[in-house]
C-alpha cells in the first residue's frame, strides 16, 4: 500500500503568516491527492481533492499543487480558524491512505 | 445539507461483536460510495471499509479483513459495519463517511460525527 510522509510534524506560526505543508508518496499517485482539515474534537473536513480542487466554500487561501510523488498544501493567510491538524489522503492506488498529520499550532 | 448520524459504539470484550449504523439524510443515498474510516484518539486516520451504491463491490483494509463486513440499505438510507472477532487495536472512533463519487474515487467530503468503540477486558 501506499505511505504518504507529511512534513513537518508540528508547524509553529502565527496568524498572518503563510503555511507550507508537504506530503509525498512512496510512490507516483499522479494528482489523487485530497487535503483534509480536522479540529479538537471535529470531524475532518475535505479542502481539496485531485492535489488542487477546493472542495464546496473553502475559502480561496487554502491551495493545493504537486502531482507524481511530491504535493504541498499552502494556506496564504492563516486566520485564527485555521489552527488544526491537516492530512493528506491518496487515491490512486487501492487502498485508500492517509499520512499521518501536520499540526499547525499558533507560535 | 449532508447530513450523517452513527450509531452502536460502545465497550465491549475482545472476541465479541458489535454493529455500526450510519443514517444518512440531505443526499441521495444510492448515488454515492460510503466508507467507513477509523481514528484512535490523539493519532491519525484510518480508511476501514468501502461499498459502492448499489453493494456491488466492498473493499476493505487488511487489519479488518475477514473479521468486518459492510452493507448498506438504500431504502433506509442506511450504512452498516458489523464488526465480529473484536480486538484491543480496533479500539477507535468510527466515521461514517461520504464519498464524492464511487468507490474507487474515495473523496471523501462528508463526515459524521463518528461512533467510539472500545474493546477492552
Amino acid at each position: 500500500e501506499i505511505v504518504l510522509t507529511q512534513a513537518p510534524a508540528t508547524l509553529s506560526l502565527s496568524p498572518g503568516e503563510r503555511a507550507t505543508l508537504s506530503c509525498r508518496a512512496s510512490q507516483s499517485i499522479n494528482n489523487y491527492l485530497a487535503w483534509y482539515q480536522q479540529k479538537p474534537g471535529q470531524a475532518p473536513r475535505l479542502l481539496i481533492y485531485d492535489a488542487s480542487d477546493r472542495a464546496t466554500d473553502i475559502p480561496a487561501r487554502f491551495s493545493g499543487s504537486g502531482s507524481g510523488t511530491d504535493f504541498t498544501l499552502t494556506i496564504g493567510r492563516l486566520e485564527p480558524e485555521d489552527f488544526a491538524v491537516y492530512y493528506c489522503q491518496q487515491r490512486g492506488i487501492w487502498p485508500p491512505t492517509f499520512g499521518q498529520g501536520t499540526k499547525v499550532e499558533t507560535k | 445539507e449532508v447530513h450523517l448520524a452513527e450509531s452502536g459504539g460502545g465497550l465491549v470484550q475482545p472476541g465479541t461483536s458489535l454493529r455500526l449504523s450510519c443514517a444518512a439524510s440531505g443526499f441521495s443515498f444510492d448515488d454515492y460510495a460510503m466508507h467507513w474510516v477509523r481514528q484512535v484518539p490523539g493519532k491519525g486516520l484510518e480508511w476501514v471499509s468501502g461499498i459502492s451504491w448499489n453493494s456491488g463491490t466492498r473493499g476493505y483494509a487488511d487489519s479488518v479483513k475477514g473479521r468486518f463486513t459492510i452493507s448498506r440499505d438504500n431504502a433506509k438510507s442506511s450504512l452498516y459495519l458489523q464488526m465480529n472477532s473484536l480486538r484491543v487495536e480496533d479500539t477507535a472512533l468510527y466515521y461514517c463517511v461520504k464519498s464524492m463519487g464511487d468507490l474507487y474515487d474515495a473523496i471523501l467530503d462528508s463526515w459524521g460525527q463518528g461512533a467510539l468503540v472500545a474493546v477492552s477486558s
